[in-house]
């Protein structure tokens, strides 16, 4: 079946540099996808979306960039801090019900101080 | 804020007993979810609600029921747990069916059966 997948299932930062998580979709008509931060023993927080109008999304501190052509997401957190240590998985919507999300299953970032 | 609140962080039940998880939002959102999350295979939906007395099975509803008697109550019942239904569980609600508006998760519930 179709499933949102992640390149990394760990990666290790040094503070202050920048992280880039990726995620791979295989939906092609997934038209919204989401970048969620889950710390240890917390639900998912929103971070970030973007439609698939757009290639390119930035918040403050994070970037989320779109391929559509390689069905490519990926997350940039820009001079990462120990509180960014957390899991973080994508999410696609190929249809406009939300009991159809698909869920990555998620990339662990630890901070090397 | 929207807030979701599950009301237990950790539980831990026997085999055979009947589990109840609650989840409450208080943004008065008609749908309700629910996950869960095992390692290494991303979250799973359970069931869901759009509405009060209304329910819809979602990928994995096998040894799972629930129950929306009021528009904030969303419960998950595992009617005889079993130890494969240790997990992590969360609840979310959004203020509409697309989940684009106001989706929000709870902290969640991580019940150990044994």
């Amino acid at each position: 079946g179709e499933s949102v997948g992640l390149h990394l299932p760990t990666l290790s930062v040094q503070e202050g540099d920048n992280s880039i998580i990726n995620c791979a979709y295989s939906n092609s008509a997934s038209d919204y996808f989401i970048w969620y931060k889950q710390e240890s023993g917390k639900g998912p927080q929103f971070i970030i979306d973007i439609r698939s109008n757009m290639d390119k999304r930035q918040g403050q501190r994070v970037t989320v960039l779109l391929n559509k052509t390689v069905k490519h997401l990926s997350l940039q957190i820009a001079a990462t801090q120990p509180g960014d240590s957390a899991v973080y998985f994508c999410a696609e919507m190929p249809y406009s019900s939300a009991s159809k999300i698909i869920f990555g299953s998620g990339t662990r970032l630890s901070i090397r101080p | 804020d929207v807030k979701v609140t599950q009301s237990s962080r950790y539980l831990v039940k026997r085999t055979g007993e009947k589990v109840f998880l609650e989840c409450v939002q208080d943004m008065d959102h008609e749908n309700m979810f629910w996950y869960r999350q095992d390692p290494g295979l991303g979250l799973r939906l359970i069931y869901f609600s759009y509405d009060v007395k209304m329910k819809e099975k979602g990928d994995i509803p096998e040894g799972y029921s629930v129950s929306r008697e009021k528009k904030e109550r969303f419960s998950l019942i595992l009617e005889s747990a079993s130890t494969n239904q240790t997990s992590m569980y969360l609840c979310a609600s959004s203020l509409d069916r697309t989940g684009r508006i106001g989706y929000t998760f709870g902290s969640g519930t991580r019940l150990t059966v044994v």
